[in-house]
């Protein structure tokens, strides 16, 4: 089975901190994908990467940004913390196929509050 | 743009009863893929079924099926023979072309009571 692993279920940091969300996948997938997920809105994209180094931006980019140095791993930074950042931040990797209906596996979540 | 539309946030059903949650979607593009993610308490998001645009055939996944009407842009989940274990939010999306991005709702809340 594959597995996406996040390095923190739950995160309180300060307003105007750097903070650094990792994920980890272990099935050698192209795709990864960061989204942030709130009640009502449903899950919106703010990053994804299709091979190291590369990114594009997702539907909410503004204040975060994204790193991938290795297959494996995919690093969301939130540059300078707010309040408004407080949510359930979801990543999640896939394989490519040349089409996009391979499906993405999740993981558990890091639920990050900005104090 | 891309939009989901899931109008119902909450629902509930009852142990062993069939459920059908509501999505509807607006895309221009002909060649897509569709999916239905459960989400359950434990939070983990899983896949619990797919469909591809230029199938007719509904698919189906045990008790998971879908009802898919192209023309109007509808994907429909229905769950029979409900079970405790299918209380999770469950999420519509789908994605174009060669593109892997997904575009999801906002999600129905399922509760399934004995």
């Amino acid at each position: 089975d594959v597995k996406v692993t996040q390095s923190s279920r739950y995160l309180v940091k300060r307003t105007g901190e750097k903070v650094f969300l990792e994920c980890v996948q272990d099935m050698d997938h192209e795709n990864m994908f960061w989204y942030r997920q709130d009640p009502g809105l449903g899950l919106r994209l703010i990053y994804f990467s299709y091979d190291v180094k590369m990114k594009e931006k997702g539907d909410i980019p503004e204040g975060y940004s994204v790193s991938r140095e290795k297959k494996e791993r995919f690093s969301l930074i939130l540059e300078s913390a707010s309040t408004n950042q407080t949510s359930m931040y979801l990543c999640a990797s896939s394989l490519w196929s040349g089409y996009s209906n391979q499906p993405q596996h999740f993981g558990d979540g890091t639920r990050l509050s900005i104090l | 743009a891309q939009t989901v539309t899931q109008s119902q946030p909450e629902m509930s059903v009852q142990e062993a009863e069939t459920v059908t949650l509501s999505c509807t979607y607006d895309t221009s593009e002909n060649n897509y893929y569709l999916f239905w993610y459960k989400q359950p308490p434990s939070r983990q998001m899983i896949l619990v079924i797919r469909q591809e645009a230029y199938k007719q055939q509904n698919a189906t996944e045990n008790r998971f099926s879908v009802n898919f009407q192209k023309a109007a842009k509808s994907f429909s989940l229905k769950i029979s023979d409900s079970q405790l274990g299918d209380t999770a939010m469950y999420f519509c999306a789908f994605t174009t072309g060669t593109a892997s991005k997904l575009t999801f709702g906002t999600g129905t809340r399922l509760q399934v009571t004995l």
